[in-house]
């Protein structure tokens, strides 16, 4: 089975700052697919970041880049300049295979201060 | 524009009396996920749909059950609402053809039980 652990359950960041986010995840898969997902306050789960394992290059989407690290097995998200509209909960997630299930971390609070 | 969109947004039921959640998308994806998320949890697959293909949770109740009556539409039935079952339940859908995995959430359904 696999688990997805994130240690931090909440985080705070200046405006305009970076931050990073952790997540540690176990398998024993050797392919599979991880991402990071955003759930603001009364909104919608929506999809931030996604990484192939079999890529070694690190996945980036403007302000956002992980830190991809399979052999130790960790998937961390960096947010650059974070803004307001950062604050939310961020999930990691593991999923092995196309139309498969997401098994998520427990999720990390994100504040944004101004 | 909503791609999945989830009625109600909010539902309060009774204990013991039956309750159905709908989940509507325009993806044309082929599946379909129901999760629960309960209170600063990660969120938890019940079961998916495969076209029609129904995948159960080992561990899902069977006071859970869900029907899928066409590509468009997916429904949860409980069928005998406990106090434990109050939660956000949140439908996702994916395109299992595509090999990115990704999951399209809807904006849930928060569930209270008195």
């Amino acid at each position: 089975a696999q688990t997805v652990t994130q240690s931090q359950p909440e985080m705070s960041v200046q405006e305009a700052e970076t931050v990073t986010l952790s997540c540690t995840y176990d398998t024993s898969e050797n392919n599979y697919y991880l991402f990071w997902y955003k759930q603001p306050p009364s909104r919608q789960m929506i999809l931030v970041i996604r990484q192939e394992a079999y890529k070694q290059q690190n996945a980036t989407e403007n302000r956002f880049s992980v830190n991809f690290q399979k052999a130790a097995k960790s998937f961390s998200l960096k947010i650059s300049d974070s803004q307001l509209g950062d604050t939310a909960m961020y999930f990691c997630a593991f999923t092995r295979s196309s139309g498969d299930k997401l098994t998520f971390g427990t999720g990390t609070r994100l504040a944004v201060r101004p | 524009d909503a791609m999945v969109i989830q009625n109600p947004r909010y539902q309060v039921t009774q204990f013991g009396k039956p309750v159905t959640l709908s989940c509507s998308q325009t993806l044309n994806h082929n599946v379909m996920y129901w999760y629960q998320q309960k209170s600063s949890q990660a969120p938890k697959l019940l079961f998916h749909y495969y076209d029609k293909d129904f995948n159960n949770e080992a561990d899902t109740p069977d006071n859970f059950q869900s029907r899928r009556p066409n590509t468009s539409f997916c429904f949860l039935d409980i069928r005998s609402p406990g106090l434990g079952d109050a939660a956000m339940y949140l439908c996702a859908t994916s395109d299992g053809g595509l090999a990115k995995n990704i999951q399209y959430f809807g904006a849930g359904t928060r569930l209270s039980v008195l």
